[in-house]
């Protein structure tokens, strides 16, 4: 049973630059979820998709998109990078119930931002 | 007040030892509640999720849910410097269960 895989696994860009972050869900799953997680802190919410729409957002700025497949892998994109975008960047992948959604972590990407 | 707390440590604990970690939520509803663990420069993952008052075992894991007071702890049992990490306390909201909300970890050093 394949868990959730995420690529590039490192990746280092300058600012100003756009990077796409892609995630598989595990086999079975068909929600994901984005996070950041920067050193020292707990993951932060970045958004969720389901059904290949986005279904919910944390605070972060429009820079911040993401994307959906039919096949329920998923991209997150970031635009006009800046140092405070480095960070690890976490996928998630869960089957949508109510309220009872256990998340489940790739390995991440860490992104370095020069 | 922060949505998810906890005490970042270390909290250091000879090998064999039973650890005892906690974390406070501020949203009253919340439901649902997980802890993670997290190895140095690894991904989070899960070892426990808890919905209901009261105790749930698996195998050294222990997690302690209280609603009333607002707090959920993980013991580990006869613990082993394998366990030496960062554990994640995360819940939903009670007006929003798609998202998970982190404390910021508490880090855990099992000594020989």
């Amino acid at each position: 049973d394949a868990g959730v895989t995420q690529s590039p696994t490192h990746l280092i860009k300058t600012r100003g630059q756009q990077v796409t972050l892609r995630c598989s869900p595990k086999s079975g799953h068909d929600t994901v979820s984005w996070y950041q997680q920067a050193l020292g802190q707990g993951p932060q919410f970045i958004f969720q998709y389901y059904e290949e729409e986005e279904r919910q957002r944390g605070n972060f700025p429009d820079r911040f998109s993401g994307h959906q497949f039919p096949n329920y892998s998923s991209e997150l994109n970031v635009n006009a990078l800046l140092l405070g975008d480095s960070a690890l960047y976490l996928c998630a992948s869960s089957l949508s119930l109510t309220g009872r959604d256990t998340q489940y972590f790739g390995p991440g990407t860490r992104l370095t931002v020069l | 007040q922060k949505e998810v707390e906890q005490n970042s440590g270390p909290l250091s604990v000879p090998e064999g030892a039973i650890a005892s970690l906690n974390c406070t939520y501020s949203d009253r509803g919340s439901q649902s509640f997980f802890w993670y663990r997290q190895y140095s420069g690894k991904s989070p993952e899960l070892i426990m999720f808890i919905y209901s008052n009261g105790d749930k075992e698996d195998g050294r894991f222990t997690a302690q849910l209280n609603k009333a007071s607002q707090y959920v702890s993980l013991l580990i049992r006869d613990s082993q410097p394998s366990d030496s990490a960062t554990y994640l306390c995360a819940v939903t909201l009670s007006y929003n269960t798609d998202k998970l909300i982190f404390g910021t970890g508490t880090r855990l050093q099992v000594f020989p």
